[in-house]
């Protein structure tokens, strides 16, 4: 069973770029098996899809936030991280990772517990 | 993409039956039955409780029941328990790698 945990700071200053990593428990990171993905909710809100990554390397993103979004992996830690630049208080939320799994499992199954982003100077 | 929509609350009785709904676009749930429903408790991650409009997770409650028709989608819970009281979200599956999710509704158990 896959368990996720996010780590990374708690406040980020407007304009800066924003930074977390999801360290993956259970099953390896470079297995075919899983997509990784980070979903967002901002306070008193839904959730937001933001970016995913498979093993491959190959990425996808949310059409409305690909411009300053990165996501990336790094297998030899077992790690996915996001980056998201030109922050604003509007991206202030809970960010979770979460994982869906390969062929046609198209739905959020494992979640890490988020981490609350707040943007504020 | 637009969110998918939710009512913003519903309520019911212990032993009662509820319904809450999620409507998008055409474009939202073409082609697709892939919605997904998650509840989530305070302070708490999200749970899958229904993926590809009816299945159910393993370890998750036969109370729970999804369907879709159209442009929407719903999720009913038979038998409403205290501990159901929490937030429900709908998701979709739109293509390529992307989701849309519903802005979420609030169950409450009187």
């Amino acid at each position: 069973q896959v368990q996720l945990q996010e780590s990374g700071p708690g406040l980020v200053k407007p304009s800066e770029t924003l930074s977390l990593t999801c360290t993956v428990f259970g099953d390896p990171i470079s297995s075919n098996r899983y997509y990784w993905g980070w979903v967002r909710q901002p306070p008193g809100k839904g959730l937001e899809y933001i970016a995913s990554i498979y093993f491959t390397g190959t990425t996808y993103y949310n059409s409305s936030l690909k411009s300053r979004v990165t996501i990336s992996m790094d297998t030899s830690k077992s790690q996915f991280s996001l980056k998201l630049s030109s922050v604003t208080a509007a991206d202030t939320a809970l960010y979770y990772c979460a994982t869906y799994g390969s062929g046609g499992r198209y739905y959020f199954d494992y979640w890490g517990q988020g981490t609350l982003v707040t943007v504020s100077s | 993409q637009s969110a998918l929509t939710q009512p913003a609350s519903v309520s019911g009785s212990p032993g009662q039956s509820i319904t809450i709904s999620c409507t998008g676009t055409s474009s939202d749930f073409d082609n697709y039955d892939l919605v997904s429903w998650y509840l989530q408790h305070p302070g708490k991650a999200p749970k899958l409780i229904i993926y590809e409009v009816t299945k159910r997770p393993s370890g998750v409650s036969d109370r729970f029941s999804g369907s879709k028709s159209g442009n929407a989608a719903s999720l009913t819970i038979s038998g409403l328990q205290t501990e159901d009281e929490a937030h429900y979200y709908c998701g979709s599956y739109v293509g390529s790698n992307t989701w849309v999710f519903g802005g979420g509704t609030k169950l409450t158990v009187l």
